[in-house]
């Protein structure tokens, strides 16, 4: 079966950094996915990666590793407003998207 | 209209019942997409439509059915309602089916009773 494996919960102070983890096992890969979903709110992107190594964009990074079948969002300079679940999804060889069940992040200040 | 919309924001349903969720976006994506939102699960694609006059099953269709008559407007209907479709419902498109990114309308919360 396809499965996508992130933790359910983490908590960071603000102003620090948090790695936020993604493995997965699916059909094939056509790239993946990071959404952020503010409780109460749809989910919106934030990355795509469809080869090995780091993308960079402001204060947030994705990374992945294929041949592990690994990714990492990092987020740095934490702000209040990173309080949010942060999703993984991977896109199958049928370009269908696999999600994970999202990772809730705490920002405590 | 900017981007997605879904209508109604939230609904309650009695069992049994037939209701349609709305969905219409105006930034001519060719492919649109309805998932369910459960807690403690990942986003679940009930259909999909690769482009207008297509629709395709997700990973848990029974019970609903779309319909994708234009670009714009992309319907879920609930036949007849049960309590276990009692979920958050969040419409998306995307510019085509291969790899590029989803946008998300508002969502629906509905709850069967």
């Amino acid at each position: 079966g396809q499965n996508i494996d992130q933790p359910t919960e983490m908590t960071a102070t603000e102003g620090a950094i948090v790695q936020i983890n993604c493995t997965y096992q699916t059909s094939g890969f056509n790239g993946l996915f990071w959404y952020q979903q503010h409780a109460g709110e749809a989910p919106t992107f934030l990355s795509y990666n469809v080869l090995d190594g780091l993308e960079e964009k402001g204060r947030f990074s994705s990374f992945l590793s294929r041949s592990k079948g690994y990714s990492y969002l990092l987020l740095k300079e934490l702000q209040m407003k990173d309080s949010a679940s942060y999703l993984c999804a991977v896109s199958d060889s049928n370009y269908q998207l696999i999600w994970g069940a999202g990772t809730k992040l705490i920002i405590k200040p | 209209i900017a981007g997605i919309t879904q209508a109604p924001t939230s609904q309650i349903l009695a069992a049994g019942r037939r209701m349609t969720l709305r969905c219409t976006q105006d930034m001519r994506h060719n492919a649109m997409y309805w998932y369910r939102q459960d807690l403690g699960l990942g986003l679940r694609l009930i259909h999909y439509s690769n482009t207008a006059g297509t629709t395709g099953k997700g990973e848990v269709p029974d019970g609903y059915s779309v319909s994708r008559a234009n670009t714009d407007d992309f319907p879920l209907t609930l036949a007849s309602a049960v309590p276990s479709q009692t979920s958050v419902y969040f419409c998306a498109s995307s510019l085509d089916r291969g790899a590029s990114e989803q946008y998300f309308g508002p969502g629906t919360r509905l709850t069967v009773t």
